[in-house]
């Protein structure tokens, strides 16, 4: 089965620092790119950030540009979104997700799926 | 950064009916356009991917449509556990945005 389970979620204070683990099971977590993404208490979904399979590209919603940094460890089938200078909006829900692609007549087509349980981080003094 | 609205912004209908929702770019995407399907306190469900095509397992009462700028998802007959929050995403460009949510509640 096909599983992503996200951790190190918490209550953390402003300023402070979390480092958030996803890790995958029932496919070839090498070959997949993934994302965080999160969801604010009661409001929709935000992405977050990007790694493609090598961790050769990397993207960053603006919103976390500068003080989160994502990564993988493919040895250990795990993506990690380290969390510095958190502050209250940050307060969220955290999803990882794996990316799927296909290409049909040289067009790239993809969608995130599955996606993690979630973990829910808390920035509150 | 490509804007994605959704419209309604919450729907209420019956068992049975027939529901349309929509998805509007604020600049051409091509089929880039995914679609999700979200119940209280679960990860998102993927729906649709590439505008219109059906995820495996996924019913046939879904369905999208859609290209360039206008995309619509419909449910050809609501069914009890089809009420939950629908998001488009699109994967035409960075950031990887999502609609606002359509939330479908029950009348």
């Amino acid at each position: 089965e096909v599983q992503l389970v996200e951790s190190g979620g918490g209550l953390v204070q402003p300023g402070g620092s979390l480092r958030l683990s996803c890790a995958a099971s029932g496919f070839t977590f090498s070959s997949y790119s993934m994302n965080w993404v999160r969801q604010a208490p009661g409001k929709g979904l935000e992405w977050v950030s990007y790694i493609s399979s090598s961790s050769s590209t990397i993207y960053y919603a603006d919103s976390v540009k500068g003080r989160f940094t994502i990564s993988r460890d493919n040895a250990k089938n795990s993506l990690y979104l380290q969390m510095n200078s958190l502050r209250a909006e940050d307060t969220a829900v955290y999803y990882c997700a794996r990316e799927g692609v296909i290409t049909i007549f040289g067009v790239v087509k993809n969608w995130f799926d599955p996606w993690g349980q979630g973990t829910l981080v808390t920035v509150s003094s | 950064a490509i804007q994605l609205t959704q419209s309604p912004s919450s729907l209420s209908a019956s068992v049975g009916d027939r529901v349309t929702i929509t998805c509007r770019a604020s600049q051409g995407i091509s089929s880039a356009l995914a679609w999700y399907q979200q119940k209280p306190g679960k990860a998102p469900k993927l729906l649709i991917y590439d505008a219109s095509s059906l995820e495996s397992g996924v019913p046939s009462r879904f369905s999208g449509s859609g290209s360039g700028t206008d995309f619509t998802l419909t449910i050809s007959s609501l069914q009890p556990e089809d009420f939950a929050t629908y998001y488009c995403q699109q994967f035409n460009s960075y950031p990887r945005s999502f609609g606002q949510g359509t939330k479908l509640e029950i009348k």
